[in-house]
């Protein structure tokens, strides 16, 4: 079974700093991972993927996230934070495994203090 | 513009009625699903269809049901025996297994 997890409810942090959104999962074979944001009232949109390759993914926004097998977590990353990314951002899953379909994690709410 | 759109954007029901919510894309893709968010919950699968003509229960099914006729078109019927229907309703698509979801803006249902 698949599953992701979130460790944190919520992240603050200051403009300009630099951020970390946690993400762990578990699959039982080798995992497509994403990440996705979400603004008030709004669907996902999405910010970045892991396939395969480099285990640094940059995307959208300037969000980068790192895959580290050895740990199974997927953190997002960003280097100085903007107010403009206050949202709420879910971590997904994917089993390379035929019809495996998505798992997100609860969401992580972020905070970014002028 | 290629992409999903969900209608209503809010959409009032009476205790003991139907509501179809509906979900189109021009993106060509095969895969299509429903999710339900409510706070604190993440996303929960209700059904989803890899491919015209059928479709599958997700983890939430209960009280819902829906159709694929069509390639870009998979309405979510909320019925009277969905007991809790007040909640957040997002609908996607993707083209593949490696492929990232595309979302909808969704759709907000309110028990009345």
């Amino acid at each position: 079974a698949q599953s992701v997890a979130q460790p944190e409810d919520q992240v603050n942090v200051a403009e300009g700093n630099p951020l970390t959104v946690k993400c762990t999962y578990s699959v039982s074979g080798n995992p497509y991972l994403f990440w996705y944001v979400q603004y008030p009232n709004r669907g996902l949109q999405f910010l970045l993927k892991y396939i395969t390759g480099d285990n640094l993914v940059k995307g959208s926004y300037g969000f980068e996230a790192e895959f580290n097998k050895s740990q199974t977590s997927f953190h997002l990353k960003k280097p100085s934070a903007l107010v403009s990314d206050s949202a709420l951002y879910f971590c997904a899953v994917r089993d390379k495994g035929y019809g495996q379909n998505f798992v997100f994690g609860p969401g992580t709410r972020l905070s970014v203090l002028p | 513009d290629g992409g999903i759109t969900q209608s209503p954007k809010y959409l009032f029901r009476k205790e003991g009625q139907n509501v179809t919510l509906s979900c189109e894309q021009n993106l060509n893709h095969d895969a299509m699903y429903w999710y339900r968010q409510d706070p604190g919950q993440g996303l929960r699968l209700i059904y989803y269809s890899q491919i015209v003509n059928d479709f599958q229960k997700g983890d939430i099914a209960e009280g819902y049901s829906v159709s694929r006729e069509k390639k870009e078109s998979f309405p979510l019927t909320v019925t009277s025996a969905q007991k809790n229907p007040t909640a957040f309703y997002l609908c996607a698509s993707d083209r593949g297994l490696g492929s990232e979801a595309f979302f909808g803006q969704g759709t907000r249902l309110t028990v009345v």
